[in-house]
Order: C-alpha cells, then sequence, then structure tokens
C-alpha cells in the first residue's frame, strides 16, 4: 500500500539558511499534518491542511510557512534557519472525519 | 485543550516480563487515544486506536489498551516482553479545532529497554 512520502530524508543547512521541506500524502488523502520533533522530544504539530486551506495552526514560528497544493501534497518552509531548527519533521495525511493519521517516514534536519 | 501524561521515561522489562506503560489523559470532550511506535531513526507506526465501543482494544505485534474513563488512562500492555519491542511509545489524544484539523498531542514517550 501506498505510503506518505517526504523528501529529503536528510539536510543539512547553515544557520540563517533556507530550507523547503516536502510531503506526497497517501492518495485520496485531503489532509495533511506537519510535526515537529526535537532530539528526545515529543512530537509537536504545528500546522495543518484541509482541502488545500490552512485548518489550524499550532507551535509554528512565524519564519516558518506552508502551503498544500493542487496536487494535495504539501511544503513546509523554513527561512532564516536557526540551531533550535534541528529536528525531525513529520508530516501525516488522513482523509477527512476519519481517525487516524499515517506518518511519513520524516525529514531530518540538521542545522549547523 | 487535550493532554497526556506518560509516567516513567524510561521502563525496562526482563524478555518475557509483561509490558505495562502508562498513559493518562486529559480531555474536555470524548477522547480518540492513540499509542504510537518509534523505532531508533524512524517514523511514527500506529500500534492501536481507541475511538469509541469496546474499550479493550487490541494492536499490532500483541499489544493492547484499555480505555478507561473514570481512570482518564489508556495503559498499554503486552503479556511477554520481545527483544524487537525495545523502543520508544508514545500515547496521543487526537484534538479538534474546525475546519478538518484533528491534530495529535503526544505524551512526553517511554523509552522501553528489554533485558535478554
Amino acid at each position: 500500500a501506498a505510503g506518505v512520502i517526504q523528501s529529503p530524508r536528510h539536510l543539512i543547512k547553515e544557520k540563517r539558511e533556507t530550507a523547503t521541506l516536502k510531503c506526497y500524502p497517501i492518495p485520496r488523502h485531503d489532509t495533511v499534518y506537519w510535526y515537529q520533533q526535537g532530539p528526545g522530544q515529543d512530537p509537536q504539530f504545528l500546522i495543518s491542511f484541509y482541502e488545500k486551506m490552512q485548518s489550524d495552526k499550532g507551535s509554528i514560528p512565524d519564519r516558518f510557512s506552508a502551503q498544500q497544493f493542487s496536487d494535495y501534497h504539501s511544503e513546509l518552509n523554513m527561512s532564516s534557519l536557526e540551531l533550535g531548527d534541528s529536528a525531525l519533521y513529520f508530516c501525516a495525511s488522513s482523509v477527512e472525519g476519519e481517525n487516524e493519521q499515517y506518518f511519513g517516514p520524516g525529514t531530518r534536519l540538521t542545522v549547523t | 485543550a487535550q493532554s497526556v501524561t506518560q509516567l516513567g521515561s524510561h521502563v525496562s522489562v526482563s524478555e518475557g516480563a509483561l509490558v505495562l506503560l502508562r498513559c493518562n489523559y486529559s480531555s474536555s470532550v470524548p477522547p480518540y487515544l492513540f499509542w504510537y511506535v518509534q523505532y531508533p531513526n524512524q517514523g511514527l507506526q500506529l500500534l492501536l486506536k481507541y475511538t469509541t465501543g469496546a474499550t479493550l482494544v487490541k494492536g499490532i505485534n500483541g499489544f493492547e489498551a484499555e480505555f478507561k474513563k473514570s481512570e482518564t488512562s489508556f495503559h498499554l500492555t503486552k503479556p511477554s516482553a520481545h527483544m524487537s519491542d525495545a523502543a520508544e511509545y508514545f500515547c496521543a489524544v487526537r484534538g479538534y479545532s474546525g475546519a478538518g484539523s484533528y491534530q495529535l498531542t503526544f505524551g512526553k514517550g517511554t523509552k522501553l529497554s528489554v533485558i535478554p
């Protein structure tokens, strides 16, 4: 069965650079969630999209933005990167109204 | 608002022993509860979920959990631990903020070690 695809899997950036993370949800899933998991931390909700519209916002810094495109894939754009942005970024997708979120393998971002 | 508390950041059990990972939740609405497992450097895999109905739910790899409303708990158990169960386990509660968004709030995680 198709799963959530995230790219790249690993990314190394320097401080003050920008990064773009991509998420391809499971076919026919209309909702995408982004989570950030810092080292040794629990995943924290960043932002979600339903039918290409932002549906909720969590602890996402103003330096980050995201969108969902017409093909339902989503991109998380991160600017002015800081050392503290080093984390594992997960994307999850679901069908609106269903209970389960399916997580991708994550993108590990390292900021040096 | 929803929150999850996992008691014990590290749990060690002997191979073949009972696994018990504790989770208590707080929710302003009837909760939907989940347990996820994360192996090192990997993503989150759903073990089991409680939505409505039967309060004892069975998941993959021999795990099960019981929803106890009176205790606001959703503890994860497995009768006999295997070495392959060594991983980090996250309890999560689903929230709802409107417009189709059901974000998850996770507990801090419990790292399970299995001693041969």
